[in-house]
């Protein structure tokens, strides 16, 4: 399986600015997915990243609030814009194995607006 | 959207004891993965059950499939203090997963 990092692992930000999470892989992947965990909640997906093409956005999730960068095969960031105390949730980074099954997910950043 | 519906929302057993738990959903799927989560942390990938399959085992863990009903289960035999966490199923279609609600599961010593 793989293995995923994120960075960083929780931060408190205040309310107006923007973050910047990582995601490394250990191994090359096709598809990565962002996801939203906000407190007491289950998951929700906000984004598909394929590298090679523009990160597809579900319903309720757009661009300018959660820009995706996917450089290559092992990397993506995920920013979380002008932050107000409503994004303040768990965001989870997740990969397919090469297979195309099976999907892992990372250890998750927890993100505090105040 | 939230396709996969968990039953129960929350269980509460003595360690040795078998905990069962139960997923619902509305669509045809592709798959359905199971996922555990302890105390808002990452999500362990537990089992994968194929669309064509009816059963899987994986250590203590036994997962069952109906499509007929739309329903899964997950079994985990005799129940350890480390067995409490969360457990999430996840219907899985067109690559894309949509988490149920979760039942928290308490395994008391």
């Amino acid at each position: 399986s793989a293995v995923i990092s994120q960075k960083p692992s929780r931060d408190i930000c205040q309310r107006g600015t923007s973050l910047t999470i990582q995601c490394q892989v250990d191994s090359q992947v096709t598809m990565m997915f962002w996801y939203r965990q906000q407190p007491g909640q289950s998951l929700t997906l906000i984004a598909t990243a394929n590298q090679g093409s523009e990160a597809t956005y579900e319903s309720g999730f757009v661009i300018d609030k959660f820009p995706i960068s996917r450089p290559n095969l092992t990397f993506s960031t995920l920013t979380v814009s002008n932050m107000s105390p409503e994004d303040s949730s768990i965001y989870l980074c997740s990969v397919r194995d090469r297979g195309g099954y099976e999907q892992y997910f990372g250890p998750g950043t927890r993100l505090t607006v105040t | 959207s939230q396709q996969g519906e968990e039953d129960p929302q929350a269980l509460s057993i003595q360690e040795g004891e078998n905990a069962t738990m139960n997923c619902s959903y509305k669509t045809s799927i592709n798959n359905l993965q199971w996922y555990r989560q302890n105390s808002g942390r990452g999500l362990v990938h537990l089992i994968l059950i194929r669309s064509n399959e009816r059963e899987k085992h994986s250590g203590r863990l036994r997962v069952t499939l109906d499509t007929s009903k739309k329903s899964s289960s997950l079994l985990i035999t005799a129940s350890r203090a480390a067995d409490t966490a969360s457990y999430f199923c996840a219907t899985d279609v067109d690559y894309k997963l949509s988490f149920g609600a979760g039942t928290t599961v308490t395994v008391r010593a």
